[in-house]
């Protein structure tokens, strides 16, 4: 399958500092996706983004599928911003998650 | 926009004993997935189902587990007796033709204790 690794693993951030978090694939990318899971343990779909930049208020994202890597920027943290950040691909119908980044955002 | 639903959101159960956990997929998508998630770990694939039969299996779904369309709108997951290292956060998922659409639920916390 594929590997997927993330960095940094953990992060601190003090409020409305911004931050950028990086997925990189050991195979082409297919249908490369974000994922942000709240304190409860709840998966939320953040981006659907194979290539190309996409923004969805203060969170955007960028991938470069020639290079296997995706990028997700957050500006101006915010504390619901904690929780840990997966990005996800598939190979065939079965999806590869990364190990996470484990965001704190501390007021 | 088209949700997966899964519920219960968090469910306790007993060693030993069954469980079923229930999604309800988009409603026009023809696969159907249950990922697990043990704490502090990565999500990890358990079973694709397509066509009323399972199409791929991790070395995790073994003969405990089992998966169900019992109708024309929910996708189940069974657990024959529960061990505490079944507690996890499980995920339903669903896509249309191939992987169009992939859609995860937002999971079901299961504790066994």
């Amino acid at each position: 399958g594929i590997q997927v690794e993330q960095s940094p693993p953990d992060l601190i951030l003090q409020e409305g500092a911004n931050s950028t978090l990086r997925c990189n694939f050991s195979d082409s990318v297919n249908n490369l996706q974000w994922f942000h899971q709240n304190p409860w343990g709840q998966l939320i779909n953040l981006f659907y983004i194979p290539s190309g930049t996409k923004q969805n208020g203060r969170l955007s994202a960028t991938t470069v599928a020639t290079e296997r890597y995706s990028l997700l920027y957050i500006s101006s943290s915010q504390t619901t911003d904690s929780g840990v950040y997966f990005c996800a691909d598939n190979t065939g119908n079965q999806f590869y998650f990364g190990t996470g980044t484990s965001l704190t955002v501390i007021p | 926009e088209p949700e997966v639903t899964q519920t219960p959101s968090h469910q306790v159960t007993q060693m030993g004993q069954e469980v079923i956990l229930r999604c309800v997929p988009i409603s026009n998508h023809l696969y159907f997935y249950w990922y697990r998630q043990i704490l502090g770990q990565k999500v990890e694939f358990l079973v694709s189902f397509y066509n009323n039969e399972i199409s791929e299996k991790s070395e995790i779904f073994d003969d405990q587990f089992s998966v169900e369309r019992p109708d024309g709108s929910n996708f189940t997951l069974k657990i024959r007796s529960t061990k505490l290292e079944d507690s996890a956060m499980y995920f339903c998922a669903s896509s249309g033709q191939g992987v169009y659409g992939y859609t995860f639920g937002s999971g079901t916390r299961l504790t066994v204790v």
